[in-house]
């Protein structure tokens, strides 16, 4: 039991460069979720989905797209990375959507674009 | 005003120490909340929930205060392994929607010899 994976690692991209982050979750959760942490920002909502087949904007979702691909898969795209989006990118799942809902992150994928 | 707001700190405290962090939050509309951990360059994880009416957890106390809108986190005979940043996290999810945390900065906490 993995529960959230999410690759790569590690990127840098040059202005411009398109790329899409993978996030997979082994625990069947419905709800899934995409953030971005900033120094001095905290975590921030980018997109989320409640369920398979649906998604909706966070609070930072400009110049981001996702896919809910199947229950188990959340990918996130930037078409034309920028250097504000050099960030750390968190997945997150949880079991349903509601009060105390734990969600669960994955190791995030750290981006730097030049 | 930021929606949740915390001391960044660092707070040093020696081991066996107690300290305690608090975290105020602008939605009075907030339906539940939690403290995470998260350690250096690695991803958050759930500490506790924070219930009502207090609750405890071994060497950990949270509360909240609907009233003034706060929560506090209590730890207790600190140890070294309790060094990290600790995030105060609200949920302002409706029946029927994803859960929508709102995460504050975090305080970092710095336990020595």
């Amino acid at each position: 039991n993995a529960g959230v994976t999410q690759t790569p690692k590690f990127q840098v991209l040059k202005t411009g460069q398109s790329m899409t982050l993978q996030c997979a979750q082994d625990m069947n959760h419905n709800s899934m979720y995409w953030y971005r942490q900033d120094p001095g920002m905290g975590l921030r909502l980018i997109y989320y989905s409640a369920s398979e087949g649906t998604t909706d904007k966070g609070e930072v979702p400009n110049g981001y797209n996702v896919s809910r691909l199947n229950k188990r898969e959340f990918s996130l795209r930037l078409e034309s990375a920028a250097p504000s989006q050099t960030s750390v990118y968190f997945c997150a799942s949880s079991e349903r959507a509601g009060e105390f809902n734990e969600q669960f992150f994955g190791p995030g994928t750290r981006l730097t674009v030049l | 005003r930021k929606e949740v707001e915390q001391d960044p700190g660092p707070f040093n405290v020696p081991e066996g120490a107690t300290v305690a962090f608090n975290c105020t939050y602008s939605n009075s509309a907030s339906q539940s909340f939690f403290w995470y951990r998260q350690d250096c360059r690695k991803e958050p994880k759930l500490l506790m929930s924070v219930y009502s009416s207090g609750n405890e957890d071994g060497r950990f106390t949270a509360q909240l205060n609907r009233a003034s809108q706060y929560i506090s986190l209590l730890i207790r005979d600190s140890k070294l392994s309790d060094s990290a940043t600790y995030l105060c996290v609200v949920n302002e999810a409706n029946t029927g929607t994803a859960s929508k945390l709102t995460f504050g900065t975090g305080t970092r906490l710095q336990v020595t010899l």
